[in-house]
């Protein structure tokens, strides 16, 4: 099992432009999870799927980030228009359905000049 | 919801002593506690958790308290090497699969 697979590692763009970050999941796994990571604020949820429905999106900073689950293993993180506070690692995590335990993807360390 | 705490936010200690990460958390239904390891530049990864039903767990070098009257949980690491250098992230979960984390502890340990 290859894991749970994020891309781009690393994404650097200008402010204003669209960025989509990608996250498959580990085979079998249910729920979905997508993190962010500063240095001032340390991990935060930014929104859940279960099944892929989204669960809780409260930890989504504001209308400008999206998150979509097309499939049950494929997500994306959308953030339109970009801007330099957006500026983080960008974790997603999978875990089976109502069990316990998550692993975290590599993470997209995103860059907005 | 919940809220988790978590001192100190960084330690160091000698090769070879001990470390210890303490964490609170304010909702009593919490009944699962994992804690988090991430590595310079990587991903958090899971390196030892316990549930409410436990109170206390050990791995080898790693060992993981539960005090849920006091609703607190720690952990040690003994015999600590240059390879726990980290930041190591509690976390507590009133159910299902959402996670509330701790702001981190970054561990250095001295040669």
């Amino acid at each position: 099992d290859a894991g749970v697979i994020q891309s781009p590692r690393h994404e650097v763009t200008e402010m204003g432009q669209e960025v989509t970050l990608r996250c498959k999941l580990i085979s079998g796994h249910n729920s979905l999870f997508w993190y962010r990571q500063t240095m001032m604020r340390g991990l935060e949820l930014l929104i859940y799927f279960n099944n892929n429905v989204p669960i809780d999106d409260s930890g989504m900073p504001e209308d400008r980030f999206s998150a979509k689950m097309p499939n049950a293993s494929f997500s994306t993180l959308k953030i339109q228009p970009s801007e330099p506070r957006d500026s983080a690692v960008y974790f997603c995590a999978s875990s089976p359905y109502r069990m316990y335990g998550y692993t975290f993807g590599s993470g997209t360390r995103l860059t907005v000049v | 919801g919940e809220n988790v705490e978590q001192h100190p936010s960084t330690l160091s200690v000698q090769e070879g002593d001990s470390a210890v990460i303490k964490c609170t958390y304010s909702d009593s239904a919490s009944n699962y506690f994992p804690w988090y390891k991430q590595e310079l530049g990587k991903r958090p990864q899971l390196i030892i958790d316990i549930r409410s039903n436990v109170g206390e767990k050990k791995d080898q070098r790693i060992a993981v308290t539960l005090n849920k009257t006091a609703k607190h949980f720690s952990l040690h690491i003994t015999e600590t090497q240059p390879e726990d250098s980290a930041v190591y992230f509690c976390a507590a979960s009133p159910g299902g699969n959402q996670f509330y984390f701790g702001t981190g502890t970054s561990l250095t340990v001295i040669p």
